[in-house]
């Protein structure tokens, strides 16, 4: 089945700094990678996501790269301010299934 | 985006109890529902996934006589623990994906916590 190994699994970058975390998957099929946000006792919210016929996508301060022959993504995050401070899950949908297989989460601190 | 609640949001209970947690899609059909599993600080974890109208698909070590699944109409799933015990203990949080969309939204989730 899909693996993905996200990385770093914590973060802490001052306010008006870039933040990146990426991830890497292990089944080639795959071809539907969502961002999700998690704040503190809620919900995982879709931030953004990119199909696999596209290399990079961009939305405000938000960005997400795709390198499918290496197998990785990663979620950019530009001039973060204080509420961009929370869990961030990568997960990624191989072909062939239904399901999303989510990494292990990255937990952003944004230090005013 | 579209809406997907879930009650309760938060349940006690007894040890040897059964709960039931509901999972609705507010503004769109609801084809698959997924439910997940959270523990404090990790990721979430796929418990089960199901389609309107047939059996859910459980994933490798979880018990489906534990957790009832049942996915009777294209905006509600339901999750029933039975004989719910302390290790039960968790985060469970529905998401569903309707028709062809690729995006999965979340519920709110449920805090469950077994004495």
């Amino acid at each position: 089945g899909e693996n993905v190994e996200q990385h770093p699994s914590t973060l802490s970058v001052q306010e008006g700094d870039s933040a990146v975390i990426k991830c890497t998957y292990s089944d080639s099929a795959s071809n539907y990678f969502p961002w999700y946000k998690q704040e503190l006792g809620k919900r995982p919210q879709l931030i953004i996501d990119i199909r696999s016929n596209v290399g990079e996508k961009k939305d405000q301060r938000i960005a997400v790269t795709l390198n499918k022959t290496a197998k990785h993504f990663s979620l950019h995050i530009t001039e973060t301010q204080p509420e961009d401070s929370a869990v961030y899950f990568c997960a990624a949908r191989g072909a062939a299934g239904n399901k999303l297989t989510f990494g292990g989460g990255t937990r952003v601190l944004v230090k005013p | 985006g579209a809406v997907v609640s879930q009650h309760p949001s938060w349940v006690i209970c007894k040890s040897g109890t059964s709960v039931k947690i509901e999972c609705r899609s507010l503004d769109f059909q609801a084809t698959t529902m997924f439910w997940y599993r959270q523990f404090p600080k990790q990721s979430l974890m796929l418990m089960a996934t199901s389609n309107e109208g047939s059996k859910a698909t459980y994933e490798q070590g979880v018990e489906k006589d534990k957790f009832l699944i049942n996915h009777a109409s294209l905006t509600l799933s339901t999750l029933t623990v039975t004989s719910a015990h302390p290790e039960d203990s968790s985060f469970y949080i529905c998401s569903a994906r309707g028709g062809k969309s690729e995006t999965q939204y979340f519920g709110p989730g449920t805090r469950l916590l077994v004495l």
